[in-house]
C-alpha cells in the first residue's frame, strides 16, 4: 500500500520562528489533507490540498502531486501552534480512506 | 450539528466486556468514517459508510469489531469481548461526499483493563 512519510518527526521552535514540514508519499493520490492535533487530541483541518498552494493566515501549504510531496509552512510561530501535524492522503484506488503519516510533533517555546 | 460529536468521551472497561461507541456526523454529510489512533500503530482506517452501507470494512482488525449506521446519520462501532490491545482512541469523521475533506470528532478514549 501507499507509504506516507513526514519529516522532521520532532521540531522545537522559539516563538516567532518560521518552519517547514514535509510530507512525501509513495504513489499517486486523489487528495491530501493537513491536520493539527491539539494537546487535547482534537484533529483540526488545516488544508485540503490535492495540488497547488493555499494560504490561511500564518499557515500555507503547497502540494506538488507530480513529485509526490507536500509542504506545510508555519510563519511567526506561536505557542498555540504546538501539537502534532499530520499529513493524510487518499490513495487513487480507494478515494475515501485517509492514510496518515506518523506526524511531526511541534513544540513552540515562549 | 456544528461538528462531529462522539460519545462517550472516555470509556474504561474490563477485558471480555462489550462496548459501543457512538458517532453523530455533521448534518448533511453522507460519508462517515471510523479510525483508530494507538501509540504503536498511529492513525489507522477502520471502516467507511456511504449512506447506510459500508462498502469497505477492510480496516476492521477482527470479527469482534462491527459497525452500523442508521438513517444515514448516527453510527455505532461495537467491540465484542474487548481485549487489552483494543485500548486506543477511536475517531469518527464525516465528509459531505466520499473523496471530499474529512472532519473529525473529538474521539472516544477506550481503556481495556
Amino acid at each position: 500500500g501507499i507509504q506516507v512519510e513526514q519529516s522532521p518527526p520532532d521540531l522545537i521552535l522559539q516563538e516567532g520562528a518560521n518552519s517547514t514540514l514535509r510530507c512525501n508519499f509513495s504513489d499517486s493520490v486523489n487528495n491530501l489533507q493537513w491536520f493539527h492535533q491539539n494537546p487535547w487530541g482534537q484533529l483540526i483541518n488545516l488544508f485540503y490540498i490535492p495540488s497547488g498552494t493555499k494560504q490561511n493566515g500564518r499557515l500555507s501549504a503547497t502540494t506538488v502531486a507530480t513529485e509526490r510531496y507536500s509542504l506545510l509552512y508555519i510563519s511567526s510561530s506561536q505557542t498555540t501552534d504546538s501539537g502534532v501535524y499530520f499529513c493524510a492522503v487518499e490513495p487513487r484506488d480507494s478515494s475515501y480512506k485517509l492514510i496518515f503519516g506518523s506526524g511531526t510533533r511541534l513544540l513552540v517555546r515562549p | 450539528g456544528a461538528g462531529v460529536s462522539q460519545s462517550p468521551s472516555n470509556k474504561v472497561t474490563e477485558k471480555g466486556k462489550d462496548v459501543e461507541l457512538r458517532c453523530d456526523p455533521i448534518s448533511g454529510h453522507t460519508a462517515l468514517y471510523w479510525y483508530r489512533q494507538s501509540l504503536g500503530q498511529g492513525l489507522e482506517f477502520l471502516i467507511y459508510f456511504q449512506g447506510n452501507s459500508a462498502p469497505d470494512k477492510s480496516g476492521l482488525p477482527s470479527d469482534r469489531f462491527s459497525a452500523e449506521r442508521t438513517g444515514g446519520s448516527v453510527s455505532t462501532l461495537t467491540i465484542q469481548r474487548t481485549q487489552q490491545e483494543d485500548s486506543a482512541v477511536y475517531l469518527c469523521a464525516s465528509s459531505e461526499l466520499a473523496g471530499m475533506g474529512q472532519f473529525f470528532g473529538p474521539g472516544t478514549r477506550l481503556t481495556v483493563l
